[in-house]
């Protein structure tokens, strides 16, 4: 069985600070995954996603994020928080051979103070 | 020009009522997935549909629900007899053969 676990489901930071936000995953097969943004009352936007290839993903708005098997991690950062980064991120794995269903954590929640 | 387009984008209705969620890719996809996020939890999966017929479904997909392509374009869920636990919104999702996916904006259900 897959699943997708973020640590911390409200997370706050400074503007200009750097962005942190953590996800693990279980999963028996190489893993795909995806982080997705979400703003109020919109639906899901994606940030990026690794497959194959180069371990370090580069996505929109400046995040990017880095698969280690070792650590079965896929933690999104990002340098310096804008005001507009403020929103739900969730993390999602495709962990089973032949499927395509998105298991999605439970999301974490992004503000940025002033 | 949004790629995934739902109908409607809020929708209530009275409990046992059927309800027909719609969503329109606006170009040719392999898959087309159902997905929902109960108001503060985690976005789940429902089901997915490829060559017209479901290829994977969730536990939570059950008789309830059904989906078709009538028309090989609109990609339609509909939920026959709702009960108060339906209310959410609902994602439908596209994708092609590279794991590419989108997502509408949603459609919320509230069932009363």
């Amino acid at each position: 069985a897959q699943s997708v676990t973020q640590l911390g489901s409200h997370v706050s930071v400074s503007e200009g600070a750097l962005v942190l936000l953590r996800c693990n995953y279980s999963s028996s097969v190489p893993p795909y995954l995806f982080w997705y943004v979400q703003y109020p009352n919109q639906g899901l936007q994606l940030l990026l996603k690794y497959t194959t290839g180069a371990t370090l993903v580069k996505g929109i708005n400046g995040f990017e994020a880095e698969f280690k098997k070792s650590e079965t991690s896929f933690h999104l950062t990002k340098p310096s928080a804008h005001m507009s980064d403020a929103a739900e991120y969730f993390c999602a794995v495709i962990a089973d051979t032949g499927r395509r269903a998105l298991t999605f954590g439970s999301g974490t929640r992004l503000q940025v103070q002033p | 020009e949004p790629e995934v387009t739902q109908t409607p984008s809020h929708q209530v209705t009275q409990m046992g009522q059927e309800v027909i969620l719609r969503c329109v890719p606006i170009s040719n996809h392999l898959y087309f997935y159902w997905y929902r996020q109960i108001l503060g939890q985690k976005v789940e999966f429902l089901v997915s549909f490829y060559n017209n017929e479901i290829s994977e479904k969730s536990e939570i997909f059950d008789d309830q629900f059904s989906v078709e392509r009538p028309d090989g374009s609109n990609f339609t869920l509909k939920i026959r007899s709702t009960k108060l636990e339906d209310s959410a919104m609902y994602f439908c999702a596209i994708s092609g053969g590279n794991y590419g996916y989108t997502f509408g904006s949603g459609t919320r259900l509230t069932v009363v």
